[in-house]
Parts: C-alpha cells; sequence; structure tokens
C-alpha cells in the first residue's frame, strides 16, 4: 500500500489570494474526504467525492471547492482565502462508498498559512 | 446528526500507569465509532474502529476500547502506558449507512506520559 501523500507540506498564502492542495490517494481507494483541523481543535468534515462526484459536504461556504481524477488523486481548492482558513487540511482516503466500514486512511495534511 | 465528546482535553499520567480516554457519542442512527491518534505535525493515524461486531475493540499499540450502547460511551484505555503514547487523541463517529459518511470528531484529548 502507498498510503496517502499530500502536497505542499506547508503553504503561505496572502488573503484574498487563490489556493489548490494535492492529495494521492491509496491504492484502491475510490472515496476521499476533505477536513480542514484549526489549531487546538479537531478535523472539520468539508466535503467527500465518491467517483469523480461530490456526495457530501460539511459546513463550508462555496469557495472550497473539490476535484477528484480517475487516477484517484483529488485537489481542494479554495478561492478569496480569508485568515480564518489557515489551519491543517487534511486527505483521507478509503475503499467503498461510505467509508465507514473500512475507516480512513489520512495523510499528513498541509499547513496553510494565510497572512 | 451525530457528535461526540471527549472529557477532558489533557490528561497526565505516569509511564506505566493505566490510560483512560473518555469518549461519549451521540448518534440517532447505529454509528461507526474510531480512535484516531496524531503525533505533533502529522496526520491521524487510526488506532481502532468500532464497525458493530464485537463490543470490545483491540487496536494497535496494545490500546483498546470498549463500545457500550447503554451509556453512550466508547472509551479507549491502554494498561501501560509508555513514553511514546503522548500524543493527540481523537474520537470520531460515523453513521452506519449513507453514502456521505463523515466522521465527526471530538476536541480531542492531549496525553502526557512522565516518568
Amino acid at each position: 500500500e502507498t498510503g496517502v501523500t499530500q502536497s505542499p507540506t506547508h503553504l503561505i498564502k496572502t488573503r484574498g489570494q487563490q489556493v489548490t492542495l494535492r492529495c494521492s490517494s491509496q491504492s484502491g481507494h475510490n472515496t476521499v474526504s476533505w477536513y480542514q483541523q484549526a489549531l487546538g481543535q479537531g478535523p472539520q468534515f468539508i466535503f467527500q467525492y465518491y467517483r469523480e462526484e461530490e456526495n457530501g459536504r460539511g459546513n463550508f461556504p462555496p469557495r472550497f471547492s473539490g476535484l477528484q481524477f480517475p487516477n484517484y488523486s483529488s485537489e481542494l481548492n479554495v478561492n478569496a482565502l480569508e485568515l480564518d482558513d489557515s489551519a491543517l487540511y487534511l486527505c483521507a482516503s478509503s475503499r467503498g462508498g461510505t467509508g465507514g466500514n473500512y475507516g480512513y486512511t489520512f495523510g499528513s495534511g498541509t499547513r496553510l498559512t494565510v497572512v | 446528526a451525530q457528535s461526540v465528546t471527549q472529557l477532558g482535553s489533557h490528561v497526565s499520567v505516569s509511564e506505566g500507569a493505566l490510560v483512560l480516554l473518555r469518549c461519549n457519542y451521540s448518534s440517532s442512527v447505529p454509528p461507526y465509532l474510531f480512535w484516531y491518534v496524531q503525533y505533533p505535525n502529522q496526520g491521524l493515524q487510526l488506532l481502532l474502529k468500532y464497525t458493530s461486531a464485537a463490543t470490545l475493540v483491540k487496536g494497535i499499540n496494545g490500546f483498546e476500547a470498549e463500545f457500550k450502547k447503554s451509556e453512550t460511551s466508547f472509551h479507549l484505555t491502554k494498561p501501560s502506558a509508555h513514553m511514546s503514547d503522548a500524543a493527540e487523541y481523537f474520537c470520531a463517529v460515523s453513521p452506519y449507512t449513507g453514502t456521505a459518511s463523515k466522521l465527526t470528531f471530538g476536541t480531542g484529548t492531549r496525553l502526557q506520559v512522565t516518568l
């Protein structure tokens, strides 16, 4: 198993800019979820993709968007960055449409700092 | 809606002592329950998961948890703490069914292990 890899590991952006974070899911995992973890908090669900379609979204505004590609890689895009977007962004992948029965494999995350 | 409550944001134990991290959940549907560990500047690693099979779940690194429906609890235990167990621990819940099986995390418990 190759695990879940995220890039870049760290990123500094200016308020108002746009950012793209990338994730390479574990081989055979067709479900990917993205989470935002603010400092000192638990991860918060952003959205989930299954077979390249978004099939669930948390309480995040539309400027948070994503893509999942046929090779199970995915992207998280954030437009019009705000200072509160500073956080660790985690990608998690799983086999199957629900994910719950299999558990998720998390990447090490991308630390985004908005200044 | 689902939620988890982790009692105690910080827990300190001596090396060799019992580790007990508390988690209570709220769910209107049968839940999947998880414990994850996060080391500094890293992603989340799955310790164990409850998926409606045995109520006593054994995980990695000597950890185990018991699902108690009557108490809506899923506490994490380890008989003897090691220095390497010092980390942040997150309890999470996911719905048993549904295509968007997002994980809802607690706020985490930081475990400190002292000599």
